[in-house]
């Protein structure tokens, strides 16, 4: 069964790096995401990218974020100066079609984030 | 802002028994999804079953059923015969029928299976 992956499972930084978090969504997907969870909270949306571009993102999203889909295959997350506070689990999602009734999200694995 | 709440951080269940896992959410919305999620460890989010707000009928898939109680805003999922690969964490998420295509997830129930 397809599925979404992340790279890497795990990445340690120091504060202030930047940090790219790397997804492969599903490959007819069309539509894709970035959720956090910081540990013992809740899992909470970033960012949904269609067309090469945004389509929604959250208060969390700030200039420090960036989303690009580089390559045609590839979906990645930039934290440009990373901060202490982003330590978290980081999922990317992807899904097939907009239509609400239809949008079924598949989830990455996710990428621990370390900021020390 | 849409919430959900997942009351119990950590359950366990003995293997081949029945377990349900609570959610409740709050949104001023009357059309929206609902989901439950499970993720091994170290594994990807799995959608483990769906419930449209609008069906009064209960969500199955197999050994995995919902009691979604609209009013009261309660999305629980029973796992009956539990076997040891439904260990794993469990989300409850909800999403709008209207509004974007975000998802609001609750924290998440640990289930631990007993042999």
């Amino acid at each position: 069964e397809p599925e979404v992956t992340q790279t890497p499972s795990h990445q340690v930084t120091q504060m202030g790096q930047e940090v790219i978090l790397r997804c492969v969504p599903i490959s007819n997907h069309l539509y894709f995401y970035w959720y956090r969870q910081i540990l013992g909270q809740k899992v909470e949306f970033l960012v949904s990218f269609y067309n090469n571009e945004i389509s929604e993102k959250s208060e969390i999203f700030d200039d420090q974020f960036s989303v690009e889909r580089p390559d045609g295959s590839n979906f990645t997350l930039k934290i440009r100066s990373t901060k202490l506070e982003d330590s978290a689990m980081y999922f990317c999602a992807s899904s097939e079609v907009k239509v609400l009734a239809k949008n079924i999200q598949y989830f990455g694995a996710g990428t621990r984030l370390s900021v020390l | 802002a849409q919430t959900v709440t997942q009351s119990q951080p950590e359950m366990s269940v003995q293997e081949a028994e029945t377990v349900t896992l609570s959610c409740t959410y709050d949104t001023s919305e009357s059309d929206y999804y609902l989901f439950w999620y499970k993720q091994p460890p170290s594994r990807q989010m799995i959608l483990v079953i769906r419930q449209e707000a609008y069906k009064q009928q209960n969500a199955t898939e197999n050994r995995f059923s919902v009691n979604f109680q609209k009013a009261a805003k309660s999305f629980s999922l029973k796992i009956s015969d539990s076997q040891l690969g439904d260990a794993a964490m469990y989300f409850c998420a909800y999403r709008s029928a209207n509004t974007g295509n975000q998802f609001y997830f609750g924290t998440g129930t640990s289930l631990t299976v007993i042999p």
